[in-house]
């Protein structure tokens, strides 16, 4: 799976949208473009995924740059209970079976939200 | 109802000894993984498994064995426990390979090797 890059920690007032940016500059064209959180002493918890559009679902927009090159989650409305780290991750549809299948975590992005 | 479900939530051993970690999906997925969470928070897929066929990562020691008696389970056996086995392991499923479909985690199980 291709490499996402994404800032270490960001910070956030409670009620404030929040955009969280990605770089995945080596995305392949069936790398579908995955954002994961993972809150305090839990596992991971899917939050959204996208190929080519935008998207959007009850917990956050995903934006997607037209050469798909970046992506941006957008949390709305941020409360306490989005503090949590956020994973940006490219999985590819085109898995020929090499490696272990799943999703390739890298360090994500810490985010606080100040009340 | 619990998605994915894993016990024990802790587990402290001594080192040399074998244990097993239990894992449970009822979404009636077909794809089923462990990933190992060490200190510094960095999570690694250690297994995935589907419809009877086993991928492993290479970086695995042979220690770790996965064995799933049916289509739900995911079961993660390790013999000879080491002090740097100490970690959070994560089972996860999803409804099968592939790039555009979720996957669901558990809630972990710290494991402590002294």
């Amino acid at each position: 799976d291709a490499k996402t890059t994404q800032p270490n920690s960001m910070e956030s007032n409670e009620e404030e949208p929040v955009h969280l940016p990605c770089n995945h500059s080596t995305i392949s064209g069936t790398d579908y473009i995955h954002w994961y959180r993972q809150l305090p002493s839990q596992g991971p918890e899917y939050v959204i995924h996208g190929l080519t559009s935008n998207v959007n679902n009850r917990m956050a927009s995903l934006a997607i740059a037209e050469d798909r090159k970046s992506s941006t989650l957008i949390l709305h409305r941020a409360t306490l209970r989005d503090a949590a780290v956020y994973y940006c991750i490219l999985r590819d549809d085109g898995h020929s079976g090499g490696g272990a299948d799943g999703l390739t975590f890298g360090k994500g992005t810490h985010l606080i939200i100040q009340p | 109802d619990t998605a994915v479900s894993q016990t024990p939530k802790y587990l402290v051993t001594q080192m040399g000894n074998d244990k097993s970690i239990k894992c449970e999906q009822n979404l009636g997925h077909d794809t089923m993984y462990w990933y190992k969470q060490d200190s510094k928070k960095f999570l690694k897929i250690m297994f995935s498994y589907n419809n009877k066929e086993l991928i492993i990562n290479e970086t695995v020691p042979n220690r770790f064995s996965p064995k799933s008696p049916d289509k739900a389970h995911l079961n993660l056996h390790i013999n000879s426990l080491e002090l740097g086995d100490s970690a959070v392991y994560f089972c996860a499923s999803s409804p099968r390979r592939g790039g555009g479909l979720r996957a669901f985690f558990g809630q972990g199980t710290r494991l402590t090797v002294v």
